[in-house]
């Protein structure tokens, strides 16, 4: 399994539900992330998980809530949000770390299109 | 903090032809890695291609290569014999030493936008 699995594909909420978005990979990788796109824009880091750690952007608003149960699951829980929060949301994940190798590389779900209504 | 700038926000090109998309990134980081990848309007984000700062000899993948010119932090994309498939949104991207806390976090470029004509 090569792949890094997002859902839902799509996503309509209102600005007072809760909902979650789900990402999985079953490659063995140690650490994932959350970006966020918006049309026409390149994809902005908000969160990253190594080794089960959280790493965070500190411009994300607390609305967005990740959590990693286990390392090959990784969560965006969404309250509250806002119109300006509907993007396309890009879950990645990547090797161990080694010290040695550096030139692993990201690899990306195909993302999940939230909008805020 | 690095930067990454595309400044092209479009680009055209015949299919079987050469184009060339611009990068440009600033960095006091000696060891790093830069990357080019293609999002299709299927939204996948796919690698190209990526170089490591510290090989002097360009990477070369199929028909996409590299031109890295580390004193002018420059790193630009050759596409050659252009095909329909090729039509996407290419963005460059910088990634620093990796690390076990930031793992391989990607900077982005803005992006240029590729059209391939018939």
């Amino acid at each position: 399994d090569t792949e890094v699995t997002q859902t839902p594909k799509h996503l309509v909420m209102g600005m007072t539900n809760k909902k979650s978005l789900k990402c999985e990979q079953h490659m063995g990788h140690r650490a994932m992330y959350w970006y966020k796109q918006k049309a026409k824009k390149p994809p902005e880091l908000m969160f990253v998980y190594s080794y089960e750690k959280l790493s965070i952007n500190e411009s994300v608003p607390s609305r967005f809530s990740p959590e990693c149960p286990n390392s090959s699951l990784l969560n965006l829980h969404l309250h509250a949000l806002q119109p300006e929060d509907s993007a396309l949301y890009l879950c990645a994940s990547s090797p161990p770390y080694q010290q040695v190798s550096g030139a692993n590389v990201l690899t990306f779900g195909a993302g999940s299109r939230l909008t805020v209504l | 903090a690095q930067t990454v700038t595309q400044s092209q926000p479009e680009m055209s090109v015949q299919e079987a032809e050469t184009v060339t998309l611009s990068c440009t990134y600033d960095t006091s980081e000696s060891d790093y890695y830069l990357f080019w990848y293609k999002q299709p309007p299927s939204r996948q984000m796919i690698l190209v291609i990526r170089q490591e700062a510290y090989k002097q000899q360009n990477a070369t993948e199929n028909r996409f290569s590299v031109n890295f010119q580390k004193a002018a932090k420059s790193f630009s994309l050759k596409i050659s014999d252009s095909q329909l498939g090729d039509a996407a949104m290419y963005f460059c991207a910088y990634r620093s030493e990796a690390s076990r806390v930031s793992g391989y976090a990607l900077n982005f470029g803005k992006g240029t936008s590729l059209l391939v004509t018939p």
